[in-house]
Formats: C-alpha cells, sequence, structure tokens
C-alpha cells in the first residue's frame, strides 16, 4: 500500500502529558499537511510543508503545538501539555507542488484519534 | 476557521435514488474538491474540479464547479448501500492557500 499511512491510529493520554503523531506521505509527493477535525465537523487546516520547509501555520496551532519534517519525508506532530480540548481526530495529508493558480488534490491518511482524559 | 456552507446536513434515501448535495462559499475558489469520509477514517478524494462551469463525472458521481466560482454540487445516481457516509465539499483559491472544508453532508441509504 502507497498511500499515506499515520501512527498511531488511537492515542489516549491524560490531561498535561505531551504526545507525538507521525505521518508518512505518498512518496513522491513533496508537500504534507496536517489537519484537526472535530464530531461533526470538517477538517481544519493546521499546517502545511512543502519538502522540509514549514510554508504556513494556521491561527489553530497554539505555541503547544509543533510540527516537523526534518528529511522532507515523514512528518510528526507534537502537542505539549494536552488539554481536554485537544481531543479530535488530527488527519495527515499529502500532494504533489500544485501547478500555478491551480488547487491540490490532497490524499488523506486514516488519522489519529486523540483523547485526552 | 472559515468554513463553507454546505447542505443539506444529512439525506435519508431509498437505495437507487438519485442524491444531489451542494456547498456554497462567500469567496471565489479555483478549486473545487469532493471527499467521501468513512467513520474512524479519513477522507477520501472522490472529483477534482478547477474550472468554472467543468462538470466532471466518476462512475456514478458527478460534481460541477458553478459558474459563480462560489459553488460547487455534487450528484450521486443510482445510490447503492455503500454510498452511506459523510460527503464533504473543500475549495481553494490557490495551490498555495489551504483547503477549506464544509462541515459535511451525512447521507444514509435504505435497502
Amino acid at each position: 500500500d502507497t498511500g499515506v499511512s499515520q501512527d498511531p491510529r488511537h492515542k489516549i493520554t491524560k490531561r498535561g502529558q505531551n504526545v507525538t503523531f507521525r505521518c508518512d506521505p505518498i512518496s513522491e509527493h513533496n508537500r504534507l499537511y496536517w489537519y484537526r477535525q472535530t464530531l461533526g465537523q470538517g477538517p481544519e487546516f493546521l499546517t502545511y510543508f512543502q519538502n522540509e520547509a514549514q510554508l504556513e501555520k494556521s491561527r489553530l496551532l497554539s505555541d503547544r503545538f509543533s510540527a516537523e519534517r526534518p528529511k522532507g519525508s515523514f512528518s510528526t506532530l507534537e502537542i505539549q501539555r494536552t488539554e481536554q480540548g485537544d481531543s479530535a481526530m488530527y488527519l495527515c495529508a499529502s500532494s504533489r507542488t500544485p501547478r500555478r493558480d491551480r488547487g491540490n488534490e490532497q490524499f488523506f491518511g486514516p488519522g489519529t484519534r486523540l483523547t485526552v482524559l | 476557521g472559515q468554513q463553507l456552507n454546505q447542505s443539506p446536513q444529512s439525506m435519508f434515501i431509498q437505495e437507487g435514488e438519485d442524491v444531489s448535495m451542494n456547498c456554497t462559499s462567500s469567496s471565489i475558489f479555483n478549486t473545487w474538491l469532493w471527499y467521501k469520509q468513512d467513520p474512524g477514517e479519513g477522507p477520501v478524494l472522490l472529483i477534482a474540479l478547477y474550472k468554472a462551469g467543468e462538470l466532471t463525472s466518476n462512475g456514478r458521481l458527478t460534481a460541477q464547479f458553478g459558474i459563480t466560482r462560489k459553488d460547487s454540487f455534487l450528484n450521486i445516481s443510482a445510490s447503492i448501500p455503500s454510498d452511506v457516509g459523510i460527503y464533504f465539499c473543500a475549495g481553494s483559491y490557490s495551490g498555495n492557500t489551504p483547503l477549506v472544508f464544509g462541515k459535511g453532508t451525512r447521507l444514509s441509504v435504505i435497502a
């Protein structure tokens, strides 16, 4: 299977703990995106990378959140001092670099469901 | 954050019926994407649209990019039980701007 993979699929943690999620994009894709999805909502953009460079961050990405893509391949999303409001599905997507003035087809992984107790 | 207006929120239909759903935005988009999401899984890309007025099909699915560039429509013909799920529209102004998603249309198919 050459799709986007995410690990772990589920994470239960206590408030105040740190958690880290991993995403492996489709191998030939140089863009990688992180989204958060809460119940009854569509995915909300958090941040994205072009190769190893983090090009944009949403206001949703508080200073407790940090994302890295050190070698331009897999990415990690870390949440420090988790809060109950962080409970959500964290989705990763990848795409090729889009053509000028056109959007990009993003392919999603299965997500990591985080529950903060 | 910004979200698109997607309607209806939910639909219950008989197997074999056709389905229509739509998505509107206050902003112009140059790309519209339609995704389907099953419980506990990530969204799966169904159709991508890049030109105003464009009509694109994928099997029993047909989607259109509205002329005003502020809306898009998805039709499913002859629905089957495996069409059950949540359908999301997503739009972006360019390849360098984030995708904005609707809240989804939950489709239930009664056999």
